[in-house]
């Protein structure tokens, strides 16, 4: 079936890094746009930041633009968030989401989550 | 960057209807898609487009736009419908960036 899986979360302190993994089956990864978003504790949903099919461009959100990289590797159907400079902020569950694409803008995916937490 | 408003929280009786509002400029440009959230669960697209459901959800579920409001629509709510529901649409700026709502807890009575 069709699934997404991410992993990488964990705690990490003021200005340090992480990268996250989202894992793709049961779909042609290689033809759909992907996106993270996160959901900080008890807030709402955030959008952060989707990459393109193919990996030719990538869009941020202000909030965390200089400091996320969004990638991916098509061979191994896995979506990626490199996270630098982190802030308490950026504590969330991060999600992957799937690209409905079609022009329909609408993600019809999700992961279950990861939690990051920003701690000293 | 846009903005997208909904009401914080609303209520409706077992069985009957309510919609939720969300307002914001990139309405005008974009369909709003929809998404349901249950305590612990990740969201779950419900409306996408000018109001196409995916597939498992039930037709309970609707969605329609005027000018810079999105509306999605539960007509007979069932106790499993109380959640939290985000709008979403791509921002207006012209960048392919996106924003959600700030959320709507629907408590089923």
């Amino acid at each position: 079936q069709v699934q997404l899986v991410e992993s990488g979360g964990g705690v990490v302190q003021p200005g340090g890094s992480l990268r996250l993994s989202c894992a793709a089956s049961g779909f042609t990864f290689s033809s759909y746009g992907m996106h993270w978003v996160r959901q900080a504790p008890g807030k709402g949903l955030e959008w952060v930041a989707f990459i393109r099919y193919d990996g030719s461009n990538k869009y941020y959100a202000d909030s965390v633009k200089g400091r996320f990289t969004i990638s991916r590797d098509n061979s191994k159907n896995t979506l990626y968030l490199q996270m630098n400079s982190l802030r308490a902020e950026d504590t969330a569950v991060y999600y992957c989401a799937k690209d409905l694409t079609g022009g329909e803008y609408a993600f019809d995916i999700w992961g279950q989550g990861t939690m990051v937490t920003v701690s000293s | 960057s846009s903005e997208l408003t909904q009401d914080p929280a609303v209520s409706v009786a077992l069985g009957q209807t309510v919609r939720i509002t969300c307002q914001g400029d990139s309405l005008r440009s974009y369909y709003a898609s929809w998404y349901q959230q249950k305590p612990g669960q990740a969201p779950v697209l419900v409306i996408y487009g000018k109001n196409n459901r995916p597939s498992g959800i039930p037709d309970r579920f609707s969605g329609s736009s005027s000018g810079n409001t999105a509306s999605l629509t539960i007509t007979g709510a069932q106790a499993e419908d109380e959640a939290d529901y985000y709008c979403n649409s791509r921002d207006s700026s012209g960048n392919h960036l996106y924003v959600f709502g700030t959320g709507t807890k629907v408590t089923v009575l």
